[in-house]
């Protein structure tokens, strides 16, 4: 079935510091892959997204790429800031259905 | 634009009971989803409305049911209600019924005792 595996939080690190937060799915054909965030007290909206094996999906300085060969779309960002304290999921679209397949969620929280 | 309102925020309901929760879809939008999240866990498909119809539908019993109306807003409706029921419930909305991006409301807080 399909189904969406990312690294379990909760994740601290301190201001500037590199974030890398893994996610690895499981689809036949070519989903399309998203990442999702989800602020304190907000409710959860798109941070980027990528449709087809190589895209680079970008956005407010995180980045993902979508790699077939390893089943992955990893979230990155070079230099995170207290603002960026949040939980993010992972997730994939599959036209059959119609349907959304999101992890379980990573809680970063980001220290000055 | 008006974003996706939910409504209540937060409801107590009797094991066994039903339950309606009710969504305002964003502006523009005419599709509708609908997902539970247990704590700690990531947004599970209930199932999606297009045009008033179920066009896609997660793993979930069919005491799990939905209404969207021709302005589509939705709601979600749940019969029976079990202890395991008690979860957030997101609505999101979105231009298209394809992979569009989803645009959450806030959720509504159900808890069955």
């Amino acid at each position: 079935g399909n189904s969406v595996t990312q690294m379990e939080g909760p994740v601290t690190l301190s201001e500037e510091a590199f974030l890398t937060i893994n996610c690895t799915y499981t689809a036949t054909g070519y989903p399309s892959l998203f990442w999702y965030v989800q602020y304190p007290g907000e409710g959860l909206q798109l941070l980027l997204k990528a449709t087809k094996a190589d895209d680079k999906g970008s956005n407010k300085g995180f980045e993902a790429t979508y790699r077939k060969e390893t089943t992955s779309f990893h979230l990155e960002k070079g230099s995170v800031q207290v603002s960026d304290s949040a939980v993010y999921f992972c997730a994939l679209f599959k036209n059959t259905g119609n349907q959304f397949y999101f992890g379980t969620g990573t809680s970063l929280t980001v220290i000055p | 634009e008006t974003g996706v309102t939910q409504s209540p925020t937060h409801l107590i309901k009797t094991r066994g009971q039903q339950v309606t929760l009710r969504c305002s879809s964003q502006s523009g939008h005419n599709t509708v989803s609908w997902y539970q999240q247990a704590l700690g866990q990531g947004p599970q498909f209930i199932f999606q409305y297009y045009r008033e119809e179920e066009n896609g539908r997660g793993n979930f019993p069919p005491r799990f049911s939905g209404l969207q109306f021709p302005n589509y807003s939705s709601e979600l409706n749940v019969n029976a209600l079990e202890l395991d029921d008690s979860a957030l419930y997101l609505c999101a909305s979105s231009l298209r019924q394809d992979n569009s991006p989803l645009h959450f409301g806030n959720g509504t807080r159900l808890t069955v005792t």
